[in-house]
């Protein structure tokens, strides 16, 4: 079973359209967070998000949301997308207290 | 604003070569260093460093942590093929609500050619 999944694994898709990746993890952790690859494979939190809070990191236009469902679920939402907006989104999970986070296998986000 | 910084960005060895990786951090809050490995996909965990002076060791990887002078190393003797990945050295703060923040620096790009 895989524990951090994420769907798409790949998306393309026009500037100015709205799109969302999901993500689901079975470790029955507490905290999940979105992180962003760059081109040049340098990876940045985005966003991490608990029952209680989420703290967003400033340097994230205010075009994506994360929206959480239930504890094991935290979709990313992409509103008027832009070119730079293309790279990897990987979601990851920690459990409460832990710094490990594992993370999922990526999407590919490609906007043309 | 947190800082970790890797070296050398890239490095190319042959099999059998030991090699250091580097990485240096500035952090409030310091929670642990941890390292991961990329290949195609997702960072996989390797290490998570919380204590000074402490070795971690997984087979032929190894590990330390230097909390006085900031920096921590990752060792991998007798390298393989297999070795070739990006080693990407993060640090952990806690961000609040039992959340920690990673913050990573721009990974090693390790090539082992045969």
């Amino acid at each position: 079973d895989t524990a951090v999944s994420q769907t798409p694994k790949y998306l393309v898709t026009q500037m100015g359209n709205d799109k969302s990746i999901k993500c689901e993890q079975n470790l029955g952790h507490d905290t999940m967070y979105w992180y962003k690859q760059d081109s040049k494979k340098f990876l940045k939190i985005m966003f991490s998000y608990n029952n209680k809070e989420l703290i967003i990191n400033e340097t994230v236009p205010n075009r994506f949301s994360p929206k959480s469902p239930d504890k094991a679920h935290l979709n990313l939402h992409i509103n008027s997308l832009e070119l730079g907006d293309s790279a990897v989104y990987f979601c990851a999970s920690s459990s409460q207290g832990s710094s490990e986070a594992f993370f999922g296998q990526g999407t590919r986000l490609t906007v043309v | 604003e947190d800082k970790v910084v890797q070296s050398p960005l890239s490095l190319v060895v042959h099999e059998g070569d030991t090699v250091t990786l580097n990485c240096s951090y500035e952090v409030t809050n310091f929670r642990s260093l941890l390292w991961y490995k990329q290949e195609k996909k997702a960072p996989t965990f390797l290490f998570m460093l919380t204590s000074s002076g402490i070795e971690k060791k997984s087979g032929r990887l190894s590990s330390i942590l230097d909390k006085k002078e900031l920096f921590s190393i990752l060792n991998i003797t007798a390298t393989q093929t297999g070795d070739s990945a990006i080693y990407l050295c993060a640090v952990s703060r806690n961000s609040g609500a039992g959340s920690y923040q990673l913050t990573f620096g721009k990974g090693t790009k390790l090539s082992v050619i045969p």
